[in-house]
């Protein structure tokens, strides 16, 4: 079993649709949490950083963070075609020696169609 | 403005090369990763480094070596290319901070698409 697990899709909504991306993960050892987007032939940009459960809002982007579950999310209100990526989820161990290592979901790629 | 850049963005090479690909980072960051990205995989850690000359193995670091002889620039090796290697390969960097922090946020090059035939 994968440390963290992410919703394949691929995705395709509308525009203007609200967009939920998933993953779940095993180990409780992760305790901060990031959202990547991925442009085609680009590299990944951070999009989202969270640690706590609880919301963060950044515009149209909401990270979600339920430790209990062991479930992060990532909502898109008013997709834009723009938003057309490959969304990663990513998190980090708390302690030890990782060197800031991330562990990354499989990514799931995101059409918004106009 | 940060930036991470890789020497190619496409190469093709044949079973059997060595193959060198080169990534430079421009913000002082003490750590430096090579990940490879596969359709339904995700990006996996190959090597990563915390300093120069320092190196540690990633998940899947079978077929390849890695050098850091400046802080800026990382270097993966595929010491004799195979099919399988064929794949796009990222580079990224970050900063050492309190762990886990916003600091260790990792910036990553455009990608290198690695075709071996």
């Amino acid at each position: 079993q994968k440390e963290v697990e992410q919703d394949p899709g691929p995705l395709s909504v509308p525009e203007g649709a609200i967009v939920s991306l998933n993953c779940t993960y095993s180990n409780s050892a992760f305790q901060y949490f990031m959202w990547y987007r991925q442009y085609s032939r680009k590299g990944p940009e951070l999009l989202m950083y969270t640690y706590s459960s609880g919301n963060k809002e950044d515009g149209r982007f909401t990270a979600q963070v339920d430790k209990s579950s062991k479930y992060i999310s990532l909502f898109i209100r008013d997709s834009q075609p723009s938003d057309s990526a490959t969304y990663l989820c990513a998190m980090i161990y708390a302690g030890g020696t990782s060197y800031g290592k991330l562990t990354f979901g499989q990514g799931t790629i995101l059409t918004v169609h106009p | 403005d940060v930036k991470v850049t890789q020497s190619s963005r496409y190469l093709v090479k044949r079973t059997g090369e060595k193959v060198f690909l080169e990534c430079v980072q421009d913000m002082d960051h003490e750590n430096m990763f090579w990940y490879r990205q596969d359709p339904g995989l995700g990006l996996r850690l190959i090597y990563f480094s915390y300093d120069v000359k320092m190196k540690e193995k990633g998940d899947i670091p079978e077929g390849y070596s890695v050098s850091r002889e400046k802080k800026e620039r990382f270097s993966l090796i595929l010491e004799s290319a195979s099919t399988n290697q064929t794949s796009m390969y990222l580079c990224a960097s970050s900063s050492v901070g309190v762990q886990g922090g916003i600091r260790e946020t990792q910036y990553f090059g455009p990608g290198t698409r690695l075709l071996v035939l």
